[in-house]
C-alpha cells in the first residue's frame, strides 16, 4: 500500500543540537512533499514545502528539507533547536490531487 | 484575515447517537478537506471537496459517515450511529485550490462514550 513513514517516533535533543527527522515515502512518479508542525495547543501549520526544482527546500524558522528522488526521502533538518521547537512533525505527500497522506508523526522534545 | 474554524471544539455523545461537524474554511478557497486523527497517528484523509462537490470520498470508513458542502464554503460531516472508534480529533483544512498549501483548523474532538 502507498504509505508515508517517519521512522523516529520520539526525538529527545538538547537545545543547540542539530535535528534530522526522517520521511520516505512509496509513491511513484511525480509526488508534492510537506512537512507541517504542530505546537502544543495550536492547529498544524506548514513549515515547508516542495513541489519540483531546487530539491533542498527552505521553510520558517530555519528549518530545511531535502528531496532525494532515488530515496524517496524527505527528511527534515535544523542546524540547531531551541526550546520552542518542541512539536509534533509531520511529514506527508500528495500527488497533485487533494489528498495529503501523513506519517504518524514525530514527536520532538527539546531541552532548555 | 480569519482562518479556517470548526465547531464545536469538543463534542461528547453517546454511542449510536447521531453528530453533525462543520467547517468554515478560509474565504475564497474553493477546496475542503476533511481528515481524521486518532492518538500518536497522522491525520487520515477522509473527503474532500472542489467546490460544492465531493472530489474524493475515498476516506471515508463506511456509510455512516457522510459530508456535504452545499454552497461551496461551509461544510458539514455528519456521523450516524456513532461507536466508540468514531472517537478522534476530526481536522477541517482548506486550500485556494487542489493540490496547493492546506491550511487547517483547530479540529473538532468527537467522544463516544
Amino acid at each position: 500500500a502507498q504509505s508515508v513513514s517517519q521512522h523516529n517516533h520520539h526525538v529527545i535533543l538538547s537545545e543547540a543540537a542539530s535535528l534530522e527527522l526522517g520521511c520516505n515515502y512509496s509513491y511513484g512518479g511525480t509526488v508534492n512533499l510537506f512537512w507541517y508542525v504542530q505546537y502544543p495547543g495550536q492547529h498544524l501549520q506548514l513549515l515547508l514545502k516542495y513541489f519540483s526544482g531546487d530539491p533542498l527546500v527552505k521553510g520558517i524558522k530555519g528549518f530545511e528539507a531535502e528531496f532525494i528522488k532515488s530515496k524517496f526521502s524527505f527528511n527534515l533538518r535544523k542546524p540547531s533547536v531551541q526550546w520552542s521547537d518542541t512539536a509534533e512533525y509531520f511529514c506527508a505527500v500528495n500527488k497533485n490531487t487533494g489528498k495529503l497522506i501523513f506519517g504518524q508523526g514525530t514527536t520532538l522534545q527539546v531541552k532548555p | 484575515g480569519a482562518g479556517v474554524s470548526q465547531t464545536p471544539s469538543n463534542k461528547v455523545t453517546e454511542k449510536g447517537k447521531y453528530v453533525e461537524l462543520r467547517c468554515d474554511p478560509i474565504s475564497g478557497h474553493t477546496a475542503l478537506y476533511w481528515y481524521r486523527q486518532s492518538l500518536g497517528q497522522g491525520p487520515e484523509f477522509l473527503i474532500y471537496f472542489q467546490g460544492t462537490g465531493a472530489a474524493d470520498d475515498s476516506g471515508l470508513p463506511n456509510d455512516r459517515f457522510f459530508a456535504v458542502r452545499p454552497e461551496g464554503s461551509v461544510s458539514t460531516l455528519k456521523i450516524q450511529r456513532t461507536e466508540r472508534g468514531d472517537s478522534a480529533v476530526y481536522l477541517c483544512a482548506s486550500s485556494a485550490s487542489q493540490g496547493n498549501e492546506q491550511f487547517f483548523g483547530p479540529g473538532t474532538r468527537l467522544t463516544v462514550l
